[in-house]
């Protein structure tokens, strides 16, 4: 069966500093992954997407890169953290041609 | 902007009753989805309507689709304390790029 791993849970990060969150797959080859945020009572937006190792688009203008070094490992990353990019991150992945996602038990960021 | 706008925003009912979310959504889409989220935690795929589809059941989840309306309704059964969570839309337009838009999500209550 697949499942989707994030890590780490909670990050408290201070402002300027580098951020790097992992997801990575197993069970399945070659799907579309997904990063989306989650802001404080809010619903989610996607900021990245990828259907193949090193092929990545970014959905909105942003303090963030994503990138997809191997077919099932998705990373979220940062140079400098920004107090706006506290949130709830969640990865999610999809069988290519199956419009059902799933989702990461995501990571709490915090940026002070 | 946000595709899908779910109302009520917050919704409080006792238990054994019918608990009904809507969703309305401004672009044409190929299908909507339906997810739910517990506390803090990851989101559960519940069930995926197709643009095709005026209807659909799952155990005791009850979809309904108006694409001359943009809308949808997600209607729960006999609820139980269990269902409380946050409850998604999430839409996959027509000819748009990959990924869900999600509205803001219909946090219910269910009290025991």
């Amino acid at each position: 069966s697949q499942t989707i791993h994030q890590w780490p849970a909670t990050l408290v990060q201070p402002v300027g500093s580098p951020l790097s969150l992992e997801c990575t797959v197993e069970g399945t080859s070659n799907p579309n992954l997904y990063w989306y945020r989650q802001a404080a009572g809010r619903g989610l937006q996607l900021l990245f997407y990828s259907v193949g190792i090193g092929q990545i688009s970014s959905e909105v203008p942003q303090n963030l890169s994503a990138s997809r070094p191997q077919d099932r490992q998705f990373i979220l990353s940062s140079k400098k953290l920004l107090l706006s990019d506290s949130g709830f991150y969640l990865c999610a992945w999809e069988t290519q041609g199956v419009e059902t996602q799933y989702f990461g038990p995501g990571t709490r960021l915090l940026v002070l | 902007s946000q595709q899908g706008e779910e109302d009520p925003q917050a919704l409080s009912i006792q238990e054994g009753e019918n608990a009904t979310m809507n969703c309305s959504y401004k672009t044409s889409i190929n299908n909507l989805q339906w997810y739910r989220q517990n506390s803090g935690r990851g989101l559960v795929h519940l069930i995926l309507i197709r643009s095709n589809e005026r209807e659909k059941h799952s155990g005791r989840l009850r979809v309904t689709l108006d694409t001359s309306k943009k809308s949808s309704s997600l209607l729960i059964t006999a609820s139980r304390a269990a269902d409380t969570a946050s409850y998604f839309c999430a839409t996959d337009a027509e000819g748009g790029a990959d990924g869900l838009t999600f509205g803001k999500g219909t946090h219910l209550i269910i009290q025991p």
